[in-house]
């Protein structure tokens, strides 16, 4: 059973702080990791994706994945009171088939 | 690039009635597409992957009789909730991998389905 692990939080920051959200991961043949953002009532939307280990910045954002430990985490900079969401982490090690943790609820106060 | 629709946005339906729910990717051709649903405050469940042009490949679980899915284009796939029950209501989303890369999916905005 392939299983993706968040903490549900919530996680509450103030704005301007980092905001760090973590998962983990069971399969050791995953391949990619995505983090998605959703807020309520809405879709998830891409945020980013990562393949390789080490770490990928985006704007405010950075993945960091370490394979080694089946670790994947997000890090949002000066964190904004619009980045309150549920951010979802996903894996895939076929590109047909997507695992989804049951997201991580972010709060940030202005 | 890389934009979902979904339609309709929300539907009301009467018990035992059934209920369409289209997904198209309006820049980029999809051949796998995802039908999820998520009850209030809880994670995505994938439902179903569709490919364009076979069967959906339904996840434990999940009733393949109830949930129709076609996958007629490179760019509709469609879900059929039959004989929709109070229990059917949900929010169901679509998502379709995008063209330029297999591993990246897109998400449609959702479709909220009450069924009274």
């Amino acid at each position: 059973q392939k299983e993706v692990e968040q903490n549900s939080g919530p996680l509450s920051v103030p704005e301007g702080a980092i905001a760090s959200l973590n998962c983990t991961y069971s399969d050791r043949g995953s391949q990619s990791f995505f983090w998605y953002r959703q807020y309520s009532g809405k879709s998830p939307e891409l945020i980013m994706f990562i393949y390789s280990n080490g770490d990928k910045e985006d704007g405010r954002f950075t993945a960091q994945l370490n394979k080694a430990s089946q670790y994947v985490s997000l890090l949002i900079r000066d964190s904004q009171p619009s980045d309150s969401a549920t951010y979802l982490c996903a894996e895939s090690n076929t590109g047909n088939q997507f695992y989804f943790g049951t997201g991580t609820s972010l709060t940030v106060i202005p | 690039g890389a934009v979902v629709s979904q339609h309709p946005s929300w539907v009301i339906c009467k018990s035992g009635t059934s209920v369409k729910i289209e997904c198209r990717s309006l820049d980029f051709q999809a051949t796998t597409m995802f039908w999820y649903r998520q009850f209030p405050k809880q994670s995505l469940m994938l439902m179903a992957t569709s490919n364009e042009g076979s069967k959906a490949t339904y996840e434990q679980g999940v009733e393949k009789d109830k949930f129709l899915i076609n996958h007629a284009s490179l760019t509709l796939s469609t879900l059929t909730v039959t004989s929709a029950h109070p229990e059917d209501s949900s929010f169901y989303i679509c998502s379709a991998l995008s063209g330029t890369s297999s591993y990246e999916q897109y998400f449609g905005p959702g479709t909220r389905l009450t069924v009274t």
